[in-house]
């Protein structure tokens, strides 16, 4: 199995802060990459595929990047609404998700 | 609008088997995509369980696959999960989902039922 490790695994940061979220894989995944966020007792919402590929609606603030095995995910200016989990996934193989980020209100 | 909703007992014995149907409204499962099953333990991370083509194709986590059986019903336009000889670590929130590829992203999730194996 492909293990998607995401780093921090929380953090705190403040409105209008940029926020960025590290996700490394334990090999090659070309960019089959997706983030999600998920907020407590929701399902998650796919935010970005494709490593870099906006889902429709999401608001642009949110952006992806990289290829291979490093890839990021940056919030440019956090609004309150954004506190909440981030995964990535990988689907290089079959599917496996990091271990998540909790951002959190400083 | 595409929507999911998961349904099925939110209490299974140990060893026996955990059977949950997801129904899809707003599209038809025979247009395509792939239906799939992602579960998430209490207080963890997610695991995908598996996937299923409207032809029937299915794909399984490798880690599962000898306990899962994914299954569709096109006239009824849902798909279900049966997982086998459930133990106390199969306690999890269950999702189901839709994705454009057998293991791709997935851009419609369920709102998630919690399934508890306990005696």
């Amino acid at each position: 199995a492909i293990r998607m490790t995401q780093s921090p695994s929380s953090l705190s940061a403040s409105t209008g802060d940029r926020v960025t979220i590290t996700c490394r894989a334990s090999q090659g995944i070309s960019s089959y990459l997706a983030w999600y966020q998920q907020k407590p007792g929701k399902a998650p919402k796919l935010l970005i595929y494709a490593a870099s590929t906006l889902q429709s609606g999401v608001p642009s603030r949110f952006s992806g990047s990289g290829s291979g095995t490093d890839f990021t995910l940056t919030i440019s200016c956090l609004q309150s609404e954004d506190f909440a989990t981030y995964y990535c996934q990988q689907y290089y193989s079959y599917p496996t998700f990091g271990g998540g980020t909790k951002v959190e209100i400083k | 609008q595409v929507q999911l909703q998961e349904s099925g007992p939110g209490l299974v014995k140990p060893s026996e088997t955990l059977s949950l149907t997801c129904a899809v409204s707003g599209y038809s499962i025979s247009s395509g995509y792939y239906w799939g099953w992602i579960r998430q333990p209490p207080g963890k991370g997610l695991e995908w369980i598996g996937s299923i083509y409207h032809s029937g194709s299915t794909y399984y986590n490798p880690s599962l696959k000898s306990r899962v059986t994914i299954s569709v019903d096109t006239s009824k336009n849902q798909f279900s999960l049966k997982l086998s000889s459930v133990t106390a670590a199969d306690t999890a929130v269950y999702y189901c989902a839709r994705g454009p590829d057998s293991s791709g992203s997935l851009d419609y999730w369920g709102q998630g039922t919690l399934v508890t194996v306990s005696s």
